[in-house]
């Protein structure tokens, strides 16, 4: 149990375009989901926390008009990175803990985001 | 500054050792302790969560330990395998705020050679 997936796995993109990814609780209900970035060879970056039908809390530094996120239902979170530039390049990952459950932590199996 | 240091950021072994990774947090206020394991160009996998008012637990042949006082945690895996080989990650939850916020370490890169 506790599964989190997110699409697509892997995406190639043109300078200044947007770019949607995906992350989805398969068998539980998720109030929080938290989306992370994270460069190689260093660790996670927490970029926002997002809670099922209000707006996200995003850290210091972190634009938020750039990296929108939605977390409309208790299953599905979407980040999406607008007008994408070589510098967003990383590998984006979600995780989500289970609503009213314990603070574990579930997470997705990334997205990298190439953008050329 | 709340900060998360895991050592050593690299450790091979061969098959068969028992081994143990640390991780040191400054501010004993923590909500909870983390163990994770992220194999490469992959998500993670939560290996161990060790609450505030507990000092160990144990999955297998892992079991991760909590000092607060001493602002340390260790994970100990025992008889360690060629497919234990991946990335381990700490991370101290609680936040000012946001109890299920995680500062991470920069983990260690574990080999396990046949």
């Amino acid at each position: 149990g506790a599964v989190v997936s997110q699409h697509p796995s892997w995406v190639i993109c043109k300078s200044g375009t947007s770019v949607k990814i995906e992350c989805r609780s398969l068998d539980f209900q998720a109030t929080t989901m938290f989306w992370y970035r994270q460069f190689p060879k260093q660790s996670l970056m927490l970029m926002a926390t997002s809670n099922e039908g209000s707006k996200a809390t995003y850290e210091q530094g972190v634009e938020k008009d750039k990296f929108l996120i939605n977390h409309a239902s208790l299953t599905l979170s979407t980040l999406t990175v607008t007008s994408a530039h070589p510098e967003d390049s990383s590998f984006y990952i979600c995780s989500a803990t289970l609503a009213g459950g314990p603070d574990e932590q579930y997470f997705g199996p990334g997205t990298r985001l190439t953008v050329t | 500054k709340q900060e998360v240091t895991q050592i050593p950021a690299a450790l091979s072994v061969p098959e068969g050792e028992n081994l143990v990774l640390n991780c040191s947090f400054t501010d004993s206020a923590i909500y909870n302790l983390q163990w994770f394991r992220q194999d490469p160009g992959k998500g993670l996998t939560s290996l161990l969560l060790i609450q505030s008012s507990q000092r160990e637990q144990t999955s297998g042949r892992l079991n991760a330990s909590l000092d607060k006082s001493s602002g340390r945690s260790t994970l100990y895996i025992a008889a360690s395998q060629p497919g234990d080989s991946a990335t381990y990650l700490c991370a101290r939850g609680g936040d000012a705020g946001n109890n299920r916020k995680l500062i991470w370490g920069l983990g260690t890169s574990l080999g396990v050679n046949p």
